[in-house]
């Protein structure tokens, strides 16, 4: 089993539409997450940190699950300048520093 | 401030040829990274460096060898270059609250 997996998509939706992606994490002594966006032939670049409370930034929302081990991204009123692939990202204490990342969701917003 | 900076940005191969990539960040981070990332694979780390003067593999370390210079930066080379070589490789810096910054990325092809 990978230690952090997602669906890998496409997400094909239409401008304005909600969609939500799940992350699943192996590791129960994960202490830290993270939701990063790679546009197509670029660095990836972080999106935002999840929080066990739950996190907003905008159009976009967090949520933390450490019981079922689930991580997920929810993003309203998708626009074109979505379109990227998403990365969920955790961190294990007994990992260092060192953090392992999902292979991504695309997500293709369409006008 | 550049942030992380690679270079090259481009570079092609013949197989057995060495060559040096080279990372650079001016962000005052202690941690320092570097990743490979091919289709279907997501991002691997190949090694790391938590500080100035230690190196540690990672996932997929076969083929290269790292410098950690200075704190500025850190330096991945490949030996003997192979086709299995040929991927887009990040180079990564991280705060202390886990937040990874990358490089924009050098694309190398081994023929």
């Amino acid at each position: 089993r990978k230690e952090v997996e997602q669906d890998p998509g496409p997400f094909n939706v239409p401008e304005g539409a909600t969609v939500a992606f799940n992350c699943t994490y192996s590791n129960s002594a994960s202490q830290s997450f993270f939701w990063y966006r790679q546009d197509c032939r670029k660095e990836p670049k972080l999106l935002m940190s999840v929080y066990s409370s739950g996190n907003e930034d905008g159009r976009f929302t967090a949520q933390l699950n450490r019981a079922s081990q689930y991580i997920s991204l929810l993003i309203r009123d998708s626009k074109l300048s979505d379109s990227a692939t998403y990365l969920c990202v955790v961190n294990s204490y007994n990992q260092g520093g060192k953090l392992i990342f999902g292979q991504g969701t695309e997500l293709s917003v369409k006008p | 401030n550049a942030g992380v900076t690679q270079t090259p940005k481009f570079q092609v191969l013949k197989t057995g040829q060495s060559m040096t990539l080279q990372c650079a960040q001016d962000m005052n981070h202690n941690s320092m990274y570097w990743y490979r990332q091919d289709p279907g694979m997501g991002l691997r780390l190949i090694y790391y460096s938590a500080s100035e003067g230690t190196t540690d593999k990672g996932e997929v370390p076969n083929g290269y060898n790292v410098s950690r210079l200075n704190k500025r930066e850190f330096s991945l080379r490949l030996e003997s270059a192979a086709p299995s070589q040929t991927s887009v490789y990040f180079c990564a810096t991280t705060t202390e609250g886990l937040e990874q910054y990358f490089g924009p990325g050098t694309r190398l092809t081994v023929t």
